[in-house]
């Protein structure tokens, strides 16, 4: 089967750095993307990787490992309004987007 | 960014009734999807189209059909609107390139009473 693995729920510090993991299984590969959403609101997009390593775009950088399954992505210089859930969706072979439930980022003052 | 509406944002309806939800674009996209959300849930995808009289079935499309007559226009329709139907719908529409983001509509929030 496809599956998505990410922490429900994280904690960090306005002004911080966080990582957010996404491991995940699907049948055939054809990128990853990463979504932010806030509540009530639909996603948006953040970012596409399609080959290994890091892609870096002003605050946010997105990993990936094809080998591994693995991919994170990484916040950095923390805003009240990055308090949002943010999504990793594989592309399977099919060309389809899967969704998980993604991490539910808290920032704290 | 990508301009993709939806109507009604908000939808109160009685048990039985048959709804559509629009969904326009103006970015001359391929791709156009519906999706179902509850709070909290991940997106589950109902029917996408990859142009004009094309469309398939996702994995939760038993309950409703869509059409794709017009490049900009994707709407969904459930024949007789039961409480289970009660959820965020969203639309989105991505270019014909692999690479290209899905762009979402800002959704219609269902209520069947």
């Amino acid at each position: 089967g496809q599956n998505i693995d990410q922490p429900t729920e994280m904690t960090a510090t306005e002004g911080a750095i966080v990582q957010i993991n996404c491991t995940y299984q699907t049948s055939g590969f054809n990128g990853l993307f990463w979504y932010q959403q806030h509540a009530g609101e639909a996603p948006t997009f953040l970012s596409y990787n399609v080959l290994d390593g890091l892609e870096e775009k002003g605050r946010f950088s997105s990993f990936l490992s094809r080998s591994k399954g693995y991919s994170y992505l990484l916040l950095k210089e923390l805003q009240m309004k990055d308090s949002a859930s943010y999504l990793c969706a594989p592309m399977d072979s099919n060309y389809q987007l899967i969704w998980g439930a993604g991490t539910k980022l808290i920032i704290k003052p | 960014e990508a301009d993709i509406y939806q109507t009604p944002r908000y939808l109160v309806i009685g048990t039985g009734k048959k709804i559509t939800l629009e969904c326009s674009q103006t970015m001359g996209h391929d791709k156009m999807y519906w999706y179902q959300q509850d709070p909290g849930m991940e997106l589950h995808l109902i029917h996408y189209s990859y142009g004009v009289n094309s469309t398939e079935k996702g994995d939760l499309s038993s309950e409703s059909t869509v059409s794709r007559i017009r490049t900009e226009h994707f709407p969904l329709t459930l024949e007789s609107a039961r409480p289970s139907h009660t959820s965020q719908y969203l639309c989105a529409s991505a270019a014909g390139e692999e690479s290209q983001p899905q762009h979402f509509g800002d959704g219609t929030r269902l209520s069947i009473l």
